[in-house]
């Protein structure tokens, strides 16, 4: 099976401007997670989705937003660009919503650069 | 609030040196703790975890103890090697289901391994 996929893989937008992420979870899979990696640090939680509502919501601005789809795919997006936003964007996967006894699968990432 | 605190890196060792990361956590509730790894130019892989006190993971020569006493989850490998080389992640994860469903993360330890 495959894994998390996510697209695109690198990406280089400008201050102010929109950005779509995409997340694809693995086969069966129906919460997706969202997380922000700057250089350097460890991953921060964005957002979670389950059965296409949203259950958790971390500490970022209204700039940010998501949505699930029936496939369970996922969509983040980011409006109004800061160079600050610039990231690797990482989605995650779980079966159900088991908070601790599942493992969450990640993707590779989607590396955002803002200039 | 909820927090992970790993030691500070980069940490380089010879090949077949001991390993030891050590992780410690503050957290309210029962967490589940986790290690991840992250190659360069990759996503994160769950190296191990552990659900409850005084459980081990273990995984590729890899072990940590789920001490609940010393709210710690130390990473420990007896003979590194030079594919070990990577950036690694202590990170726990709440079990309630009327909390978000999200992983807290340390800020990571990039490990060199000397051939």
């Amino acid at each position: 099976d495959a894994g998390v996929t996510q697209s695109p893989t690198h990406l280089i937008k400008t201050r102010g401007q929109q950005v779509t992420l995409r997340c694809s979870p693995i086969s069966g899979h129906k919460s997706v997670s969202w997380y922000q990696q700057v250089l350097g640090q460890g991953p921060q939680f964005i957002f979670q989705y389950y059965e296409k509502e949203e259950r958790g919501r971390g500490n970022f601005p209204d700039r940010f937003s998501a949505r699930q789809f029936p496939n369970y795919s996922s969509e983040l997006n980011v409006n109004a660009l800061l160079l600050g936003d610039s990231a690797l964007y990482l989605c995650a996967s779980s079966l159900t919503r088991l908070a601790g006894y599942e493992t969450q699968y990640f993707g590779p990432g989607t590396r955002l650069l803002v200039l | 609030g909820d927090s992970v605190t790993q030691m500070e890196g980069p940490v380089t060792l010879s090949e077949e040196a001991f390993l030891t990361i050590n992780c410690t956590y503050t957290a309210t509730g029962y967490p589940s703790l986790f290690w991840y790894v992250q190659y360069p130019g990759e996503g994160l892989q769950l190296l191990l975890k552990a659900t409850k006190a005084d459980d081990k993971g273990s995984n590729k020569g890899f072990e940590a103890t789920y001490r609940k006493e010393t709210t710690s989850f130390h990473l420990e490998k007896g003979s590194v090697q030079v594919s070990d080389s990577a950036v690694y992640f202590c990170a726990l994860r709440l079990v309630a289901m009327n909390r978000d469903d999200k992983i807290i993360f340390g800020k990571g330890t990039r490990l060199h391994i000397l051939p």
